[in-house]
C-alpha cells in the first residue's frame, strides 16, 4: 500500500533536537519529500530526495530513510520552526503521489 | 522567485462544478522544465494530489479524481485551471496550485516528484 504513518504530534524544548517519523510499507521503493506548513502561509519544502536541502533552509533540517521509515531531523530547535511538517512520497514507475497525515511541532 | 496564487469561487452547491485557476508570476508555465499540480486538504485530513499539467497540455490524474477532473493550460494567461464536476461535501477542502520540477533524463524533462513553491491555497466548501 502507499499510505504513509505520521505521529499527530511532537514537542521539544528550544535548543532541543526534534524528530519526525514517516513510516509506509514500501517507503524504500519511494523518494521522500518534507513539507513545512505554517498558519496561513504556502507550504515550503525542507527536504527533497530524502536527504537533500534546498538553498535557503538551515542546516539544522536533515533527513534520512531506513527501512520502512524517513525521518525529519531538526536540530537546535527554534521558535520559528513551529509548525506542521507533511511527508510526501512518490513512486516514480507508477508516478504514485502520497502524503502522510501531518505531525504538529510544538516549540515548548 | 516564481509565485502561485490561486482564484476562483468559494462556495459551491452539491453536485455542480467546482472552477479554480492558478495565475503563475515571476516564471513561464511554457517551460519546459516544470510541470503543474493541483494538491486538496480536506480540514483534519492529509494531503492529497488531484493531478499534473504537463508543458504541453498533457495531463496525469491520480486515479481518485480521474472521471470528475479536468486541467488545462492557459498560456495567453500564464496561469492553468481546475475543473472538479459533480461535487459533494467531501470536496469541501483547500486547494493548492503548485509546481513540480523536472528531471532531464533521455533528452527531456520528466516529473521530479516533489513541490516547489506552493500556493496560499484557497478554501471551496460545497454546501447548497
Amino acid at each position: 500500500s502507499y499510505v504513509l504513518t505520521q505521529p499527530p504530534s511532537v514537542s521539544v524544548a528550544p535548543g532541543n533536537t526534534a524528530v519526525m517519523t514517516c513510516g509506509g510499507d514500501n517507503i524504500g521503493g519511494q523518494t521522500v519529500h518534507w513539507y513545512q506548513h505554517k498558519p496561513g502561509q504556502a507550504p515550503v519544502v525542507v527536504i527533497f530526495y530524502d536527504t537533500d536541502r534546498p538553498s535557503g533552509i538551515s542546516e539544522r533540517f536533515s533527513g534520512s530513510k531506513s527501512g520502512n521509515t524517513a525521518t525529519l531531523t531538526i536540530s537546535r530547535v527554534e521558535g520559528a520552526d513551529e509548525a506542521a511538517y507533511y511527508c510526501q512520497g512518490w513512486e516514480s514507475r507508477s508516478d504514485h503521489v502520497v502524503f502522510g497525515g501531518g505531525t504538529k511541532l510544538t516549540v515548548l | 522567485q516564481v509565485q502561485l496564487r490561486e482564484s476562483g469561487p468559494g462556495l459551491v452547491k452539491p453536485s455542480q462544478t467546482l472552477s479554480l485557476t492558478c495565475a503563475v508570476f515571476g516564471g513561464s508555465i511554457r517551460s519546459d522544465d516544470y510541470f503543474w499540480n493541483w494538491i486538496r486538504q480536506p480540514a483534519g485530513k492529509a494531503l492529497e494530489w488531484i493531478g499534473r499539467l504537463y508543458p504541453s497540455g498533457t495531463t496525469k490524474y491520480n486515479p481518485s479524481f480521474k472521471s470528475r477532473v479536468t486541467m488545462s493550460l492557459d498560456t495567453s494567461k500564464n496561469q492553468f485551471s481546475l475543473k472538479l464536476i459533480s461535487v459533494t461535501a467531501a470536496d469541501t477542502a483547500v486547494y493548492y496550485c503548485v509546481r513540480e520540477g523536472g528531471l532531464f533524463r533521455s533528452g527531456s524533462y520528466s516529473p521530479a516528484g516533489w513541490f516547489d513553491p506552493w500556493g496560499l491555497g484557497a478554501l471551496v466548501t460545497v454546501s447548497s
